[in-house]
């Protein structure tokens, strides 16, 4: 089954403590993105990845991560989690001249 | 700049109503795409429809159906004969290169 996957679903942690959520796909899509939900606000883009090893800036990177060693994986990286990093998070990934996104399940993260 | 306008917050509908979502976006690209993505109870996104720029037919899926209209910059989405089950977020989105631009979402409660 075509899909994203991506782990874990639902974090809890506290301020400044490194995290780390993955995301897999299993299309062989060439971009990948990851995107943060928050009340009000809709979907933003964090960061943005066309193939393995090239990676961008979205909308709101500043506290993110993220690498793309390989063409399935692209992990975010919180190093020093803060309050105001609670959100869901959302990777999402699209195959070359392709231009629909598909979403992964979610993470939900709370930083206490 | 690129922006996508969901002015219903929320909207409450008695199962059987029709119900019609709204969607205004602004882009200065000729060639763009439109998409509706659906947010249940569970938090995921489940795509539902894309739509590009040179193509303005309105399509029906069933009970759902989009009308598409460049004259206006709308994209909008009805949803007849309301069910239960499509009590949820609904978000517009419009692709800029290499992100989506979402609306803020609107909130559908579908009572019995």
């Amino acid at each position: 089954e075509a899909q994203v996957t991506q782990n874990p679903r639902y974090l809890i942690t506290v301020t400044g403590k490194k995290l780390t959520v993955t995301c897999s796909q299993n299309m062989n899509h060439e971009y990948m993105s990851w995107y943060r939900q928050d009340p009000g606000l809709g979907l933003r883009q964090i960061y943005y990845s066309m193939n393995v090893e090239v990676t961008d800036k979205g909308d709101v990177p500043e506290g993110y991560k993220v690498s793309r060693k390989e063409k399935r994986n692209f992990p975010l990286i919180l190093e020093s989690p803060s309050p105001n990093q609670t959100s869901l998070y959302f990777c999402a990934s699209r195959g070359a001249g392709q231009e629909t996104q598909y979403f992964g399940p979610g993470t939900r993260l709370l930083v206490l | 700049a690129q922006k996508v306008t969901q002015a219903q917050t929320e909207i409450s509908v008695v199962e059987k109503e029709d119900v019609t979502l709204d969607c205004v976006y602004e882009t200065r690209d000729t060639t763009y795409y439109l998409f509706w993505y659906k947010q249940p109870p569970s938090g995921e996104l489940v795509f539902l429809i894309r739509r590009n720029s040179f193509d303005e037919q309105n399509e029906i899926s069933g009970r759902y159906s989009w009308n598409f209209q460049k004259s206006t910059s709308s994209f909008n989405f009805t949803i007849t004969a309301s069910q239960v089950v499509d009590s949820a977020v609904y978000f517009c989105a419009l692709s800029e290169g290499r992100k989506l631009i979402f609306g803020t979402g609107t909130r559908l409660q579908v009572f019995p």
